[in-house]
Parts: C-alpha cells; structure tokens; sequence
C-alpha cells in the first residue's frame, strides 16, 4: 500500500518570498509522484510530475519539485510567489506501471497556500 | 478541446434520499475516475473504468454506492440511500488510454448532505 504525507495543512507566506510546500511518500514499489493544485471553486490541475530521468522537474510557473529516494520526499519549491499562487496543492504517488493494471492515484491531505500582500 | 464536464456543481439532501453525478470525460479519453474528497483531506478513489469496464472498484462503498459507464463515454455515480458522512465533492477525472499517466479533473461536485 501506498500513503502521502504533506505535514504542513496551511502555509501563509509573503508575496515575493520563497516557498517550500513539503511531501513524503511510502511504496514498496517504484513511483510516479505528481504535484496537483486545486484553485478555489476549480477542479484538479495538474502542476508537474516525475516519471523518470531528471530528478528535479519545472513547472511552466516557476514552481519545481525534486525527488529525493532515499528520503521518498517530492517537495514543491517556488523561489518567489505571487498572489496568484494562492490555492490548495496536492501531492500524489502511484505505482511506476511495472503493476499493471493499478493506475490508482494516491493523494496526500493537502497544503493550503496563502499568499499574503 | 473541452475539459472533463460534471453536473451538477451543488447538491444538498437530506439523509436517507438518493442523489445521482453525472461525469463527460475529455472526447477519446478510454479511462474515467471518480473520487471523493471529504473537508480536509485528499482525493480517494472510489471506482475506475476501463472503457465500459470496471478495472478497480475496491474502496466504493457498494452497499450505497453505483457506478455505470454503459457506452463507454459519461458515467453516473448513484448514492442510495445518503449518510451524513457522505458529505464531499465528487470529483471526476479521465485519461487518455491506460496507462497514460496524465488524469485530466473535472470541477467536482459538491454534495451536502442534511
């Protein structure tokens, strides 16, 4: 079985400064790990992802996520955030599809982000 | 090229009534979602689909809850009768084939049940 752990439910920071939202992850199996961001009243959009390769991965917004293994974390970084990044942000794992036929995707509880002025 | 499309947005019941969600995935996409997401915690998977198949139903709660994709395009998710538990947003989401790794979301709906 699977499980995520974003230990931070609500994180308030200032406009313009660094953020870091963090995820750990447990598999007994090799993982793909996504990043989702929910805005308010909107759906699930996905953020970035790892599958393979590179270890650290970039959004198109400026956010990036580097996979640790040996510490089984994904943690979502933003040197400089803006009040549009105020949203809820999800991080998931799900097995690497050497299981075929689990594509279920496992979700972390969330990490509220705020932006204040 | 349209997004995953849920109706309705809001519903409130009272327990004990029955309520069905109804779910259009992106055109083509073979593999459709649904999760519930209660206040404060992340999205579970309740059922998934495999065109009109059903490849993983094992956390819906099946004594209340359906689910049907009968063409193999829109599904409905059905709760009878409704708990106050199930209070959520019914989440749906589809993918391109399986496998594919990318889930597309739809907006959710939000069921409040009195």
């Amino acid at each position: 079985a699977q499980s995520v752990t974003q230990l931070d439910s609500q994180v308030p920071v200032f406009e313009e400064a660094p953020v870091e939202l963090r995820c750990n992850y447990s598999s007994s199996v090799s993982v793909y790990l996504f990043w989702y961001v929910q805005y308010p009243n909107q759906g699930l959009q996905l953020l970035l992802k790892y599958l393979s390769g590179s270890t650290l991965v970039e959004s198109i917004n400026g956010f990036e996520a580097e996979f640790n293994k040996s510490q089984t974390s994904f943690h979502l970084r933003k040197p400089s955030v803006h009040i549009s990044d105020t949203a809820e942000y999800f991080c998931a794992v799900k097995d690497d599809g050497s299981n075929f036929g689990n594509e279920k995707l496992t979700f972390g509880t969330g990490t509220r982000l705020t932006i204040i002025p | 090229e349209a997004g995953v499309a849920q109706s309705p947005r809001y519903k409130i019941i009272e327990k004990r009534q029955s309520v069905a969600f109804w779910c259009n995935p992106i055109s083509g996409h073979a593999t459709l979602y649904w999760y519930q997401q209660i206040l404060g915690q992340g999205p579970k998977l309740l059922i998934q689909f495999q065109n009109n198949g059903v490849v993983d139903d094992s956390q819906l709660p099946k004594d209340r809850f359906s689910a049907e994709r009968l063409k193999g395009v829109d599904s409905t998710l059905k709760i009878q009768p409704a708990k106050l538990e199930d209070s959520a947003v019914y989440l749906c989401a589809s993918s391109l084939v399986f496998g594919y790794n990318e889930q597309f979301f739809g907006p959710g709906t939000r069921l409040t049940v009195l």
